[in-house]
């Protein structure tokens, strides 16, 4: 059975620093996906960033970007230049195979940005 | 604690016809969320109840869609009639209140395919 594993239940940053959430894996499959979740308090699920297993590079949107590492199922989200808007929960999400064993959640970090 | 529990996990069935997916919230939990995955659009927010009572269904994609909370162990998501388009793994999740960050954990899903 996979896992995900997001170690840090809730984080508190000043506006306008640099926050990074962890989230390990562990999955046998060798093609996975990888993906960031933000819940704001509408509880829809936002996308925040994808990355594709097979793919060295790093994913980055805008003031998001994650730190791949494969090797140690590390797949962290980095957020610059924090602004209040993203404070919410964050869900990492593991993504393999083709049934519904595939797709694991973490528990969620909950981010709060102070002004 | 045995977690969300869904069912069934896999389930085909063809256009036309009604499926019902079942839910088992965590004991305790007062909130149920169902969600839907696709590769396309990520996660979407259908619907989610508090105390049983639906709260926010602005996320049901059409009439062919419904959901019931009859008391606070159990919850349906029934689609009829069933379409192509509605192939999809389906999440239910629990939470202690809508507006809590924590305890908020998913099921394993179903993943629904419909031919």
């Amino acid at each position: 059975a996979q896992t995900v594993t997001q170690s840090q239940p809730e984080m508190s940053v000043q506006e306008a620093e640099t926050v990074t959430l962890s989230c390990t894996y562990d999955t046998s499959e060798n093609n996975y996906y990888l993906f960031w979740y933000k819940q704001p308090p509408s509880r829809q699920m936002i996308l925040v960033i994808r990355q594709e297993a097979y793919k060295q590079q790093n994913a980055t949107e805008n003031r998001f970007s994650v730190n791949f590492q494969k090797a140690a199922k590390s797949f962290s989200l980095k957020i610059s230049d924090s602004q209040l808007g993203d404070t919410a929960m964050y869900f990492c999400e593991l993504l393999s195979g083709g049934g519904a064993d595939g797709l694991t959640f973490g528990k969620g970090t909950h981010l709060i940005i102070q002004p | 604690d045995a977690g969300v529990i869904q069912s069934p996990r896999h389930e085909v069935t063809e256009m036309g016809q009604e499926v019902t997916l079942r839910c088992k919230p965590i004991s305790g939990h007062n909130s149920l969320f169902w969600y839907r995955q696709t590769m396309m659009r990520g996660l979407e927010l259908l619907i989610y109840f508090n105390n049983n009572v639906p709260i926010d269904d602005s996320g049901m994609p059409e009439d062919r869609f419904s959901a019931k909370m009859p008391n606070a162990s159990f919850s349906t998501l029934k689609i009829q009639p069933s379409e192509p388009r509605d192939s999809a793994v389906y999440f239910c999740a629990s939470s202690l209140s809508p507006d809590s960050y924590y305890g908020y954990t998913f099921g394993s899903g179903t993943r629904l395919t419909v031919v």
